[in-house]
């Protein structure tokens, strides 16, 4: 049972490169979320999805898209990087459906240097 | 709005001593979730525990306890007789179709 898990741990992009984060959940939870942390600075909502097959806007969404591929699933992409978008970035998941009442898990992070 | 104040920004104690982190917030909804989260230098994010804002009794879990007063609209953490892998960042967290974050208490246990 790994929880929520995230790919790649580490990655570096030069400015207007794209790339893919991906997170799986084996929990069957039902809401998936991807947050930034900037440092000095709590957690920052970019997308989530409360259920397959929808997607919603959070905090900070702009320069980025997602994709629920499954119950499982939830990436996030980044068209075109822009130094702004160096940060970590974490994936999460909890049972509920979109309401982030019930407690979140949370993957390892990936920390996203752009150059 | 809904906002989540963590006034302390860095707290650094010696080991053994009792420390609280404070964490006050700000909703005008009747129903609400507060959490608190840990944040070791390892980087993830651990959680610690979720408090419904009908359930005002607080709660000890081994040297953590926590103290929720819906009069000061704060929920504040106490770690008794702290140790070194305690340090950490902590984070509190408010609820309600979105989880707003405070911007995290970072605390430095010295040996």
């Amino acid at each position: 049972n790994a929880g929520v898990t995230q790919t790649p741990k580490f990655q570096v992009l030069k400015t207007g490169q794209s790339m893919t984060l991906q997170c799986a959940q084996d929990m069957n939870h039902n809401s998936m979320y991807w947050y930034r942390q900037d440092p000095g600075m709590g957690l920052r909502l970019i997308y989530y999805s409360a259920s397959e097959g929808t997607t919603d806007k959070g905090e900070v969404p702009n320069g980025y898209n997602v994709s629920r591929l499954n119950k499982r699933e939830f990436s996030l992409r980044l068209e075109s990087a822009a130094p702004s978008q160096t940060s970590v970035y974490f994936c999460a998941s909890s049972e509920d459906r979109g309401t982030s009442t019930d407690t979140q898990y949370f993957g390892p992070g990936t920390r996203l240097t752009v150059l | 709005a809904q906002k989540v104040t963590q006034a302390q920004t860095e707290i650094s104690v010696v080991e053994k001593e009792d420390v609280t982190l404070d964490c006050v917030y700000e909703t005008r909804d009747t129903t609400y979730y507060l959490f608190w989260y840990k944040q070791p230098p390892s980087g993830e994010l651990v959680f610690l525990i979720r408090r419904n804002s009908f359930d005002e009794q607080n709660e000890i879990s081994g040297r953590y306890s926590w103290n929720f007063q819906k009069s000061t609209s704060s929920f504040n953490f106490t770690i008794t007789a702290s140790q070194v892998v305690d340090s950490a960042v902590y984070f509190c967290a408010l609820s309600n179709y979105q989880l707003i974050w405070g911007a995290g208490t970072k605390l430095i246990i010295k040996p």
